[in-house]
């Protein structure tokens, strides 16, 4: 059992340049989310999809794009990279639709921008 | 909207000594407040979570005790040991389907 998938684990882009984190989930989930994670900033919520078929922004959403693919999967695009959006992504899922219950992340994608 | 505060941000205990981790939040409709450990190199994983309906909760060397009057909840954990080390992290979710809110995390490093 697989868990949450993300790749790449590792990617340098140039400023200006696209890329899309890949993440996917093989325990049914209903919700995904998708993460960064910088140094004393905790995690903060970029997107996520509380069902198959919807999407919403959380707290810091600018520069990003999400698809929910199916159910299974659901990618986060960076269409223009930045130095900025330097860091550490994770992917998570829950079971539910609803906010309670365990998320389950995977290891991480930590993407430098230069 | 919800904001989650936790202190301290960095931690440092003898091994067998106790480590207390406190964290308050803001939104007094939240009702779930789940503890997530993260080891160097993986993602955070859930260890313990609590209701607001009760007042503590114990899984052996950890315990979480909530405080709704002052909307404060703690991660207790007891005879540390060098695995405890890791970031740990405090949340917090009102009522209704909005996601989690973190708090900055707590750098735990035990001592031999």
């Amino acid at each position: 059992n697989a868990g949450v998938t993300q790749t790449p684990k590792f990617q340098v882009l140039k400023t200006g340049q696209s890329m899309t984190l890949q993440c996917a989930q093989d325990m049914n989930h209903n919700s995904m989310y998708w993460y960064r994670q910088d140094p004393g900033m905790g995690l903060r919520l970029i997107y996520y999809s509380a069902s198959e078929g919807t999407t919403d922004k959380g707290e810091v959403p600018n520069g990003y794009n999400v698809s929910r693919l199916n159910k299974r999967e659901f990618s986060l695009r960076l269409e223009s990279a930045a130095p900025s959006q330097t860091s550490v992504y994770f992917c998570a899922s829950r079971l539910g639709a609803g906010g309670h219950g365990e998320l389950f992340f995977g290891e991480g994608s930590r993407l430098t921008v230069l | 909207g919800e904001n989650v505060e936790q202190h301290p941000s960095t931690l440092s205990v003898q091994e067998g000594d106790s480590a207390v981790i406190k964290c308050t939040y803001s939104d007094s409709a939240s009702n779930y407040f789940p503890w997530y450990k993260q080891e160097l190199g993986k993602g955070p994983q859930l260890i313990i979570d609590i209701r607001s309906n009760v007042g503590e909760k114990k899984d052996q060397r950890i315990a979480v005790t909530l405080n709704k009057t002052a909307k404060h909840f703690s991660l207790h954990i007891t005879e540390t040991q060098p695995e405890d080390s890791a970031v740990y992290f405090c949340a917090a979710i009102p009522s209704g389907n909005t996601p989690l809110v973190f708090g900055k995390g707590t750098r735990l490093s035990v001592i031999a």
